[in-house]
């Protein structure tokens, strides 16, 4: 069973340009949760993501980002013209249904503006 | 509304010695907790959870935590430092549709 899977590592955009951030669950987990690492900064929720559903965006900035988790497929974080305060680490979690389960973490993709 | 708060941004111990890092959560109802721990560069590997059996919990790399409602505390504890313990450590706590991260605290680890 692998775990959360996170593609690219490493993204290199010039700004003005569209970022797109995949996240592949672990096997049988319907939940999805977006965070940003901002250089020496902690965790910033981003993102909650049910299959096909978005339950809870107060993370995510009003305007360029977007997010989905379709039925089939990876969910995918959208930055669409990306500036450099955009330039982070995006980390995906991924657990089963249910308040007393762990999330498993990605690896991340660190996107760097240019 | 849930939050959690840990107390100290940066604690630095020397090898050897005890390792203490802060946690305070609010919660209307009764949550699970967890500590995760990022190494440098790294994801996040989960260190230990807490969902309402025992209040004293035993996690991974000689790391426990103990909750205490009362004190509305869950407090992460090691009794002797290794260098290898020096990374991000983060208190999470989460509801049914919620999970928040606290801010996280760094531990350095001195020869």
């Amino acid at each position: 069973n692998a775990g959360v899977m996170q593609n690219p590592r490493h993204l290199v955009r010039r700004r003005g340009q569209e970022a797109r951030l995949r996240c592949s669950p672990m096997k049988g987990h319907s939940h999805v949760y977006w965070y940003r690492q901002l250089p020496e900064e902690g965790l910033k929720f981003m993102v909650y993501l049910q299959k096909e559903n978005i339950i809870d965006e107060s993370g995510m900035p009003k305007e360029r980002f977007s997010a989905e988790f379709p039925k089939e497929g990876p969910s995918i974080l959208r930055i669409q013209q990306v500036v450099r305060g955009d330039s982070a680490a995006y980390f995906c979690a991924s657990s089963r249904t249910g308040p007393r389960t762990e999330a498993f973490f990605g690896q991340g993709t660190r996107l760097t503006v240019v | 509304a849930q939050s959690v708060t840990q107390l100290d941004s940066h604690v630095s111990v020397s090898e050897g010695t005890p390792v203490l890092l802060r946690c305070n959560y609010s919660s209307s109802y009764s949550p699970s907790l967890f500590w995760y721990v990022q190494h440098p560069n790294k994801g996040l590997q989960l260190l230990l959870k807490y969902t309402s059996a025992a209040t004293l919990v035993k996690g991974i790399n000689g790391f426990e935590a103990e909750f205490k409602k009362s004190e509305t505390s869950f407090h992460l504890t090691k009794p002797s430092a290794h260098m290898s313990d020096a990374a991000e450590y983060f208190c999470v706590v989460r509801l049914v549709n919620d999970m928040r991260f606290g801010a996280g605290t760094r531990l350095t680890v001195k020869p």
